[in-house]
């Protein structure tokens, strides 16, 4: 099944304590991205790649890294997670943006505390 | 920068047509997509509109006209399971580079019986 697989669902974490939200796509696409979704502002793009080892700054990158070091897996790296990054996180990945649109994963509910 | 503006909430009841419309400032505008967010679960591509005119896709069509930097999400005979948010987003070229998409704040449907 073509999927966007997002690891973990949920975690809940201490201030400070570094962590990774993994993302796995296998339809061999080249677009991959990281959004966050608060309530009352939609989902805002964190970091974006449009192939291996390219990657760019979204809307808000602040505390944020991402790796492309393989086509299929774009990991979300949170050095020193604060609470402020207390949010829903999705990753998506597209063959080429625009018509194709996006498939999203599931969501990671992040809770720092 | 990029700037989308939708409607926070709209209601309509069963068998209905109702419109969402999306107005956007952006530059090096690409094209407009629309999103469907059901509570809890993650964004599904609906539509996308490169061009000016009307892209129909069974119960639900999407209108673009970039003159007027506007667009919107028609749906027609509303049922029950329509009820969702809708997420419009632009594609746009900035900084030199191709972007990805930004999303609007989007547009919670309550369908009523």
């Amino acid at each position: 099944e073509a999927q966007v697989t997002q690891n973990p669902r949920y975690l809940i974490t201490v201030t400070g304590k570094k962590l990774t939200v993994t993302c796995s796509q296998n339809m061999n696409h080249e677009y991959m991205s990281w959004y966050r979704q608060d309530p009352g502002l939609g989902l805002r793009q964190i970091y974006y790649s449009m192939n291996v080892e390219v990657t760019d700054k979204g809307d808000v990158p602040e505390g944020y890294k991402v790796s492309r070091k393989e086509k299929r897996n774009f990991p979300l790296i949170l050095e020193s997670p604060s609470p402020n990054q207390t949010s829903l996180y999705f990753c998506a990945s597209s063959p080429g943006g625009g018509a194709y649109g996006y498939t999203f994963g599931s969501g990671t509910r992040l809770t720092v505390v | 920068g990029q700037s989308l503006e939708q409607p926070s909430e709209v209601t309509a009841v069963e068998g209905a047509i109702v419109q969402i419309n999306c107005t956007y400032q952006t530059s090096g505008f690409y094209g407009l997509s629309w999103y469907q967010q059901h509570d809890g679960g993650a964004p599904t591509f609906l539509s996308y509109n490169g061009l000016d005119g009307l892209e129909e896709t069974g119960r639900f069509s999407s209108f673009l006209s970039r003159s007027d930097s506007y667009g919107y999400l028609l749906l027609q005979e509303l049922q029950m399971k329509d009820s969702a948010s809708y997420f419009c987003a632009v594609r746009d070229r900035s900084s030199g580079s191709a972007r990805q998409l930004t999303f609007g704040s989007g547009t919670q449907l309550t369908v009523l019986p």
